[in-house]
């Protein structure tokens, strides 16, 4: 079955260190590939998307992500965290224009 | 200037009433969508609608009903709502995703739906 896997449900780190957020697919083929972002009580944000142009993609606030064909991973990264960081991060999945399916999210907080 | 607007923001309301949540966008897209966030925050589509007609419709009970007047606007509608439709819907717009799978979407802010 096709599927998106966020291996932690919830990530903390300190101001200003590193974050990695991990994501892994299950597909037999390249699929496109999305991180959005979900501050409390809003709605999602693009933070960047593959689209097999290239396997490292920049996205918005100092967030990137690196697509992994051989580990079928696509994890998020920044070199260091700001406060307005904490929030809930989804990788996403599409195959076709009809499935989208959603990672199970990861809580991000940020300690000062 | 809101890019994917929804009301109410809040809505609560008995067991076995009917409601309806508004969606409505300025990006010129033509596919719209509508996603439920349980209460673990997990995101599962539950329709799509292009230009007016429905290309994802997922198993979702009759129930919910989208209607889509105008490829600016999907509203849901939603009849006998039971304790388990609580839940924030989010609708969200994109280019035609049958064009370009990686075309992306863009969230509305959320309707909180609580049934007593």
């Amino acid at each position: 079955a096709q599927s998106v896997t966020q291996l932690d449900s919830h990530v903390s780190v300190s101001e200003g260190t590193p974050v990695l957020l991990r994501c892994n697919y299950s597909s037999s083929y390249s699929p496109s590939l999305f991180w959005y972002v979900q501050h409390p009580n809003k709605g999602l944000q693009l933070l960047l998307k593959y689209t097999s142009a290239a396997t490292l993609v920049k996205g918005i606030n100092g967030f990137e992500a690196e697509f992994k064909k051989s580990e079928t991973s696509f994890h998020l990264t920044k070199p260091s965290a700001h406060m307005s960081d904490a929030a809930e991060y989804f990788c996403v999945r599409k195959t076709s224009y009809d499935k989208v399916i959603f990672g199970p999210g990861t809580s991000l907080s940020v300690i000062p | 200037d809101t890019a994917v607007s929804q009301t109410p923001k809040y809505l609560v309301t008995q067991m076995g009433n009917d409601k309806s949540i508004k969606c409505e966008q300025n990006l010129g897209h033509d596919t719209m969508y509508w996603y439920k966030q349980d209460s673990k925050k997990f995101l599962k589509i539950m329709f799509s609608y292009n230009n007016k007609e429905l290309i994802i419709n997922e198993t979702v009970p009759n129930r919910f009903s989208p209607k889509s007047p105008d490829k600016a606007h999907l509203n849901l509608h939603i009849n006998s709502l039971e304790l388990g439709d609580s839940a924030v819907y989010f609708c969200a717009s994109s280019q035609d995703p049958r064009l370009k799978i990686y075309n992306e979407q863009f969230f509305g802010p959320g309707t909180r739906l609580t049934v007593l």
